[in-house]
C-alpha cells in the first residue's frame, strides 16, 4: 500500500513571497488532515478536511494560509505572504473509514529567510 | 484548547533494558489514542494504538497502557535497540475530530 505523498520535501524562500505545498492521501482516506510541526515541538493541526469538505479549520491563519481539496483527494495547502515564524515542517496526514491509523506523510520542510 | 502533555521530555536508557514512555491528556471525552515514533527528517511513523474502551495493548515489543481514571497513557519498550532512538509523540483523538498532539520525548538508546 502506498504511503502518502508530498511534495516538494524542502522549500527556501523568502519572507512575503508565496508557497505551496502538495499532498496525495492514501488511496480511498476520506480524512485528510495538515498539520504543522515548529522544531522541537509536537504537530499542531492546521485543517482537517473529510472528503472535499472542511471539518476543522479553527486553527488555520486565515489571514496568509489556505488550502483545498477540491476532488476530495489530493491536497494543496498555500501561505501567502509567507513570515519568517512560517518556518516549520508542514505534515499531511491521512486517515480511512474506520476512524483508526492515521497515516503520515515525510513532511515538507520550509524555511522563510 | 485540549492538549496532550509528557511527563519528561527526554529519556536515556540502556540498550536491552526496558523504555517506559509516559503520557497525561487532558481531554476525557478523547477516545482514541496513538503513539507515534519520529526519526530526524522523517514525518511521525504509527507505533501502536488503543481505544478507551481498552486498558492495555500489545505490538510487537511494545505495550501502551491507558489508565483512564487519571488520563494517563504510557508506551513500554521491551529490550530497547540503537533504532528505537527517536522522538516519541503521543495523540489523542475524538471520534471525528483532529489528533492533538503533546511536546514529544526524546529517547536515546545508550550502548
Amino acid at each position: 500500500e502506498a504511503g502518502v505523498a508530498q511534495s516538494p520535501r524542502y522549500k527556501i524562500i523568502e519572507k512575503r513571497q508565496s508557497v505551496a505545498f502538495w499532498c496525495n492521501p492514501i488511496s480511498g482516506h476520506a480524512t485528510l488532515y495538515w498539520y504543522q510541526q515548529i522544531l522541537g515541538q509536537g504537530p499542531k493541526l492546521l485543517i482537517q478536511f473529510q472528503n472535499n469538505g472542511v471539518v476543522d479549520d479553527s486553527q488555520l491563519p486565515k489571514d496568509r494560509f489556505s488550502a483545498e481539496r477540491l476532488k476530495g483527494v489530493d491536497s494543496t495547502l498555500k501561505i501567502q505572504p509567507a513570515k519568517l515564524e512560517d518556518s516549520a515542517v508542514y505534515l499531511c496526514a491521512s486517515m480511512g473509514p474506520l476512524n483508526t491509523e492515521a497515516f503520515f506523510g515525510q513532511g515538507t520542510r520550509l524555511t522563510v529567510v | 484548547g485540549e492538549s496532550v502533555g509528557l511527563h519528561l521530555p527526554t529519556l536515556s536508557v540502556q540498550e536491552g533494558d526496558n523504555s517506559i514512555i509516559n503520557c497525561a491528556y487532558s481531554n476525557s471525552a478523547s477516545d482514541y489514542f496513538i503513539w507515534y515514533k519520529q526519526e530526524s527528517g522523517k514525518g511521525p511513523q504509527f507505533i501502536i494504538d488503543i481505544r478507551s474502551n481498552m486498558d492495555k495493548r500489545q505490538g510487537q515489543r511494545v505495550t501502551v497502557l491507558l489508565n483512564k481514571t487519571v488520563k494517563h497513557l504510557s508506551l513500554q519498550i521491551a529490550a530497547t535497540q540503537p533504532g528505537d532512538s527517536a522522538v516519541y509523540f503521543c495523540a489523542e483523538n475524538m471520534y471525528g475530530q483532529n489528533f492533538v498532539f503533546g511536546p514529544g520525548t526524546r529517547l536515546s538508546v545508550l550502548p
